[in-house]
């Protein structure tokens, strides 16, 4: 199994330039989670899903937007790329709400 | 509200010294609390968790953690460390099957050879 995979591993934006980053976990795990890790300040929510086809928002969903069309895969959409949204994505799975959650590598995301 | 706290933002130890890294929480109830460990460029690696019953839990790595509810704690252990240990280490705690997990700050453990 691959666990949790995540694309691209590092990405330079300019200000209003669009992306996405995908996600894909091969547990067969109906939960997954986006968050962002800055600095000092550990993870933050992004967005969540408790399975295909339902999203929900997390702590800091502003400037985000996900999708989950498969249990496979999670990707989180940036629109209007803007400086406060560099850090570094994780996206992780679980098998239920409270279970361990398994996480990708993480994508470094600078927008300048 | 509710949050994590970890103490330390870094902590430096000798390799073979024992090792404690704080956790507090503030929730209205006892919550289900995690210790995570990201070592460099990795994403986070569950440690071990704690639900109820026995408050001194085992995990993985010869970690231990124990929760004390008087102090609203929940501190992780280790009794010799490697330098393979140097990472970074997240406290997160969970209220309730409708709260979304939260995570503290981080303590950065350095390991001196």
């Amino acid at each position: 199994n691959a666990g949790v995979t995540q694309t691209p591993k590092f990405r330079i934006l300019k200000i209003g330039q669009s992306m996405t980053l995908q996600c894909a976990q091969d547990m067969n795990h109906n939960y997954m989670y986006w968050y962002r890790q800055d600095p000092g300040m550990g993870l933050k929510l992004i967005y969540y899903s408790v399975g295909a086809g339902i999203t929900d928002k997390g702590e800091v969903p502003n400037g985000y937007n996900v999708s989950r069309s498969t249990t496979e895969d999670f990707p989180l959409r940036l629109e209007l790329a803007a400086p406060s949204q560099t850090s570094v994505y994780f996206c992780a799975s679980s098998y239920s709400w409270l279970d361990e959650q398994f996480f990708g590598p993480g994508t470094r995301l600078t927008v300048l | 509200a509710q949050s994590v706290t970890q103490p330390d933002i870094h902590i430096t130890v000798s390799e073979g010294a024992s090792l404690e890294l704080r956790c507090n929480y503030s929730y209205g109830a006892t919550p289900y609390l995690f210790w995570y460990v990201q070592s460099p460029g990795q994403g986070l690696q569950l440690l071990l968790k704690y639900f109820s019953g026995d408050t001194l839990v085992q995990g993985i790595k010869g970690f231990e953690a124990e929760f004390k509810r008087s102090q609203s704690s929940f501190n992780l252990r280790k009794p010799s460390v490697h330098w393979s240990d140097a990472a970074e280490y997240f406290c997160a705690a969970q209220g309730n099957r409708d709260d979304k997990i939260i995570f503290g700050k981080g303590t950065r453990l350095h390991i001196l050879p």
